[in-house]
């Protein structure tokens, strides 16, 4: 069962304005929610991460809003940069590293 | 459809000892990716398999390898283990082509 979706495939900005990366979640033990950037042909690379006590998290140029109630968090980038096409995963913790859910991932095209 | 397995899903190991984690990716997954989950460091990428060949490598010395065999599944391998490598290991599996990764629930490796 997917407990953690990202139910936009893609998306397509252009540089210098907002991108906003969604994902949905169905478990309300998840305690803790990080996203994760991917290049091709690399491994993902840790971005930018939330504890559940929190509601927003920032780091430069991305931040992390999470909304418990609804079960949604999302990623601001502003402003957006070409280099930051990739694909965007979104993950849940339950407990201490017990359970880890991945979304299916998000490919970002920031166009010039 | 089966998802990603992974065995086993808990081990215990002693300092020096070596060990096998073995990986199951979903029927008709070609590519095989194994990753490091500690708390402090996140999600670390450690090697990518396609199609029998490792195709890209993280950052892990070379007590670390894998290998994936004809039917894709793969097997990771840690040599004289630390008390370091204790972590969750994930693998994740997707097809050729698309970026929605499926992961497997872990393995939990307690080096004591």
């Amino acid at each position: 069962d997917q407990q953690v979706k990202q139910n936009s495939p893609s998306l397509s900005v252009q540089e210098g304005r907002i991108s906003i990366l969604n994902c949905d979640y169905t478990n309300s033990m998840f305690d803790y929610f990080l996203w994760y950037k991917k290049y091709p042909a690399e491994g993902p690379t840790f971005l930018i991460s939330i504890s559940s006590i929190k509601d927003k998290n920032e780091d430069g140029r991305f931040t992390v809003f999470l909304n418990k109630s609804a079960k949604h968090l999302s990623l601001h980038i502003v402003p957006s940069q070409p280099g930051d096409s990739a694909v965007y995963f979104c993950a849940a913790l339950a407990g201490y590293f017990n359970k880890f859910y991945f979304g299916s991932g998000t490919k970002l095209n920031v166009k010039p | 459809k089966a998802g990603v397995t992974q065995t086993p899903r808990y081990l215990i190991k002693t300092r020096g000892q070596q060990v096998t984690l073995s990986c199951s990716p979903i029927s008709g997954h070609r590519s095989v990716s194994w990753y490091q989950q500690t708390p402090g460091q996140g999600l670390q990428f450690l090697f990518e398999y396609f199609s029998e060949t490792q195709r890209n490598k993280g950052n892990f010395p070379g007590r670390f390898s894998g290998r994936q065999f004809s039917n894709s599944r793969s097997e990771m391998n840690v040599s004289t283990l630390e008390l370091g490598d204790s972590a969750l290991y994930l693998c994740a599996s997707n097809q050729a082509g698309n970026y929605g990764y499926t992961f497997g629930s872990g393995t939990r490796l307690t080096v004591v």
